[in-house]
């Protein structure tokens, strides 16, 4: 299986603040990595697939970047409505794997 | 546009069959290219898939589920199954049915149905 871990596991941020989420697979998956957003007690939304694909309705203030076994997301200035946990997602081979989340908060 | 809404128990006895359906509307479930995936999120935790079906019948499961689970698919209800056996408090999770695509993310999620494993 594809291991994935995302860094960090939580943060703490305002509004207006640029952040950064970091997801390395344990072997290279080219540019198969889906970036999800999920709220509380709701389904998760695709984001960014591939690799730095923004998905259509997603705002622009969300990009992904990377290839092989290292990715980022970044949201350049964090809104209300982004304090949530995101997940990154192998799509390279089964059987799938999600990374263990990043919690952003707020500050 | 494609919904998707699991229904089942919510409350399981240890050891047990967990089983829940998942009834696609605004789509058919024999699209080609796509499959019907499984996934579960542990209270708290973060998001494992269980596995999936094409419309025609093949499946592949999670390794570490596969020799206690299948998953069906009745096409005349637009609907897939879930069926996992000899279920422990581990199995207490969050079950979402999601639309797949070889290559392409999970693009549309049921809301999620709530299993709790207990005597």
């Amino acid at each position: 299986d594809i291991q994935l871990t995302q860094s960090p596991s939580f943060l703490s941020a305002s509004v207006g603040d640029r952040v950064t989420i970091t997801c390395r697979a344990s072997q290279g998956i080219s540019s198969y990595l889906a970036w999800y957003q999920q709220k509380p007690g709701k389904a998760p939304k695709v984001l960014i697939y591939p690799a730095s694909t923004l998905q259509s309705g997603v705002p622009s203030r969300f990009s992904g970047s990377g290839s092989g076994t290292e990715f980022t997301l970044t949201i350049s200035s964090l809104q209300p409505e982004d304090f949530a946990t995101y997940y990154c997602q192998q799509l390279n081979s089964y059987p799938r794997t999600f990374g263990p989340g990043t919690k952003v908060d707020i500050k | 546009q494609v919904q998707l809404q699991e229904s089942g128990p919510g409350l399981v006895k240890p050891s047990q069959t967990l089983s829940l359906t998942c009834t696609v509307s605004g789509g058919s479930i024999t699209s080609d290219g796509y499959y019907w995936s499984w996934i579960r999120q542990h209270p708290g935790k973060g998001l494992e898939w269980i596995g999936f079906i094409s419309y025609r019948g093949s499946t592949y499961f999670h390794p570490s589920l596969r020799s206690r689970g299948t998953i069906s698919v009745d096409t005349s209800r637009n609907q897939f199954s879930l069926n996992l056996s000899s279920v422990t408090a581990a199995d207490t999770a969050v079950y979402y049915c999601a639309r797949d695509r070889d290559e392409f993310p999970f693009d549309y999620w049921g809301q999620g149905t709530l299993v709790t494993v207990s005597s």
